[in-house]
């Protein structure tokens, strides 16, 4: 069956650039997270999507971080003028219930 | 203001014998807690949860109690096995809030 997928796997770019990193949840999941994961440190919660409701911004660390997501499906991170400190792992999950199926991340690299 | 703590960072445990890996947690209206488990370069997959209302959860070899008084959690694995070896965070919610508060994680490795 069909996981979280998420595109691209590997992101390398140059200082000041925008990115978008795309998840694609799991069929018929109402709820719709990122996290970020720094290098050996835990995950960091970003933005949280649940059905038509206002999303949860709470944990976007800047106003270069924003996130779409349309309708119960896809969903787009964008991170505009990128940090070196950007870099990380961005992690998407979907869910439908209290526990949550993660895709399996896009590595982020600013050089 | 971490509100999940893992403390201990890392884990080594001989094949065979028990693993437990701790939590503990600073809000109060947390009712519901999970496991997960990451192995590296994939994202981390669902083990096991408990709600509030219980003090245990077991399923096959991976048990998990809540004590709410201490506001602590633990995952106790048994029998390990080296296929065990991974990444394990503790994550709690509160209802109705929909996301999740991670842990920093503890690595647990299993020697054959």
């Amino acid at each position: 069956g069909a996981g979280v997928s998420q595109s691209p796997s590997n992101k390398v770019t140059e200082k000041g650039k925008d990115v978008e990193l795309r998840c694609d949840p799991i069929s018929g999941h109402t709820a719709l997270y990122w996290y970020r994961q720094r290098l050996g440190q835990g995950l960091e919660f970003l933005i949280y999507f649940q059905g038509n409701s206002a999303p949860d911004k709470s944990g976007l660390p800047s106003d270069r971080f924003s996130a779409e997501r349309t309708g119960e499906s896809v969903s787009t991170l964008t991170i505009q003028r990128t940090q070196q400190e950007d870099s990380a792992v961005y992690l998407c999950a979907s869910s439908r219930a209290w526990w949550q199926f993660f895709g399996p991340g896009t590595r982020l690299t600013v050089l | 203001d971490q509100q999940v703590k893992q403390n201990s960072p890392s884990l080594s445990v001989q094949e065979g014998r028990i693993s437990i890996l701790n939590c503990d947690y600073t809000n109060s209206m947390f009712d519901y807690f999970l496991w997960y488990k990451k192995y590296p370069a994939e994202g981390p997959t669902f083990l096991i949860s408990i709600s509030s209302i219980k003090d245990k959860n077991e399923d096959g070899r991976f048990t998990v109690f809540l004590n709410k008084s201490a506001k602590h959690l633990s995952l106790h694995i048994v029998p390990s096995q080296p296929g065990d070896s991974a990444v394990y965070f503790c994550a709690a919610s509160e209802a109705n809030a929909g996301k999740s508060t991670f842990g920093d994680g503890t690595t647990l490795t299993v020697k054959p």
